[in-house]
C-alpha cells in the first residue's frame, strides 16, 4: 500500500517564476492539506483540498493557489516566486477532520 | 499569542532515561491532538493522536492530555538514540482538518 507521494524532491527557481508541486494521496484517502515549513519552524497550513475544491485556507496570499483532481491527487501553484518562499512543502492526506499522513515534501528553493 | 506553543529546547536526555515534552494550545475548543516526530531534512511522522482527557500509551509513548488547563504532553520511556528528533505538537481546532502546529522541541538523546 502506497504511502502519501510527493513530486519533485528538490527544485530550484529564482524570483519571480512559477512553479507547481505534486502530490498523491495515501491509498482509500480523499482529502489533501498543503502545508510550509520554514526552517526551524512548524508547518504552517496553506489550503486544504476535499471533492476538488478547496474547503479551508490559511493566511497565505493569492499567489498560492490549488487544484484537487477527480482521482484525489493534487497540485500546488505558486506565482511570482519571493525569496521568502523557500520552504519545505509538504502534503498531508487523510479521510475528512481525520489524521494527517504526510508526504516526503518537496524542497523549494528560491534565488 | 501563539496559538500553539512548544519549548523549542534542545531538550538532552540521557540514553535510557524518560523525556518530557510539553504544548498549550490557545482555542479551548480544540478536539485533536497529534505527536508528530521529524528528523532533520524529512518530513513528519506520525506518532500517535489522543482526543480525550488522560493518558495514551503507545510503546514506549504515552501522550497526556488536559482540556482545562489547555496543554498536552508526550512521554518518551527509555530513550533512544534514535528518538533524536525535532517532536511536533499539532492541533485541530475546527471540524476541518486545518492543524496548527507548535514550532517543535528538539530532543538530544546521549549514549
Amino acid at each position: 500500500d502506497a504511502g502519501v507521494t510527493q513530486s519533485p524532491t528538490h527544485l530550484i527557481k529564482t524570483r519571480g517564476q512559477q512553479v507547481t508541486l505534486r502530490c498523491s494521496p495515501k491509498s482509500g484517502h480523499d482529502t489533501v492539506s498543503w502545508y510550509q515549513q520554514a526552517l526551524g519552524q512548524g508547518p504552517q497550513f496553506i489550503f486544504q483540498y476535499y471533492e476538488e475544491e478547496e474547503r479551508q485556507r490559511g493566511n497565505f496570499p493569492d499567489r498560492f493557489s490549488g487544484h484537487q483532481f477527480p482521482n484525489y491527487s493534487s497540485e500546488l501553484n505558486v506565482n511570482a516566486l519571493l525569496l521568502g518562499d523557500s520552504a519545505l512543502y509538504l502534503c498531508a492526506s487523510s479521510l475528512p477532520t481525520d489524521t494527517q499522513y504526510f508526504g516526503p515534501g518537496t524542497r523549494l528553493t528560491v534565488l | 499569542q501563539k496559538e500553539v506553543e512548544q519549548n523549542s529546547g534542545p531538550l538532552s536526555v540521557p540514553e535510557g532515561a524518560i523525556a518530557s515534552l510539553n504544548c498549550t494550545y490557545s482555542d479551548r475548543g480544540s478536539q485533536s491532538f497529534f505527536w508528530y516526530r521529524q528528523y532533520s531534512g524529512k518530513s513528519p511522522e506520525l506518532i500517535m493522536s489522543i482526543y480525550s482527557n488522560g493518558d495514551k500509551e503507545d510503546g514506549r509513548f504515552t501522550a497526556q492530555l488536559n482540556k482545562a488547563s489547555q496543554y498536552v504532553s508526550l512521554l518518551i520511556r527509555d530513550s533512544q538514540p534514535s528518538d533524536s528528533a525535532t517532536y511536533l505538537c499539532a492541533v485541530n481546532s475546527d471540524s476541518w482538518g486545518k492543524f496548527q502546529f507548535g514550532a517543535g522541541t528538539q530532543v538530544v538523546v546521549t549514549p
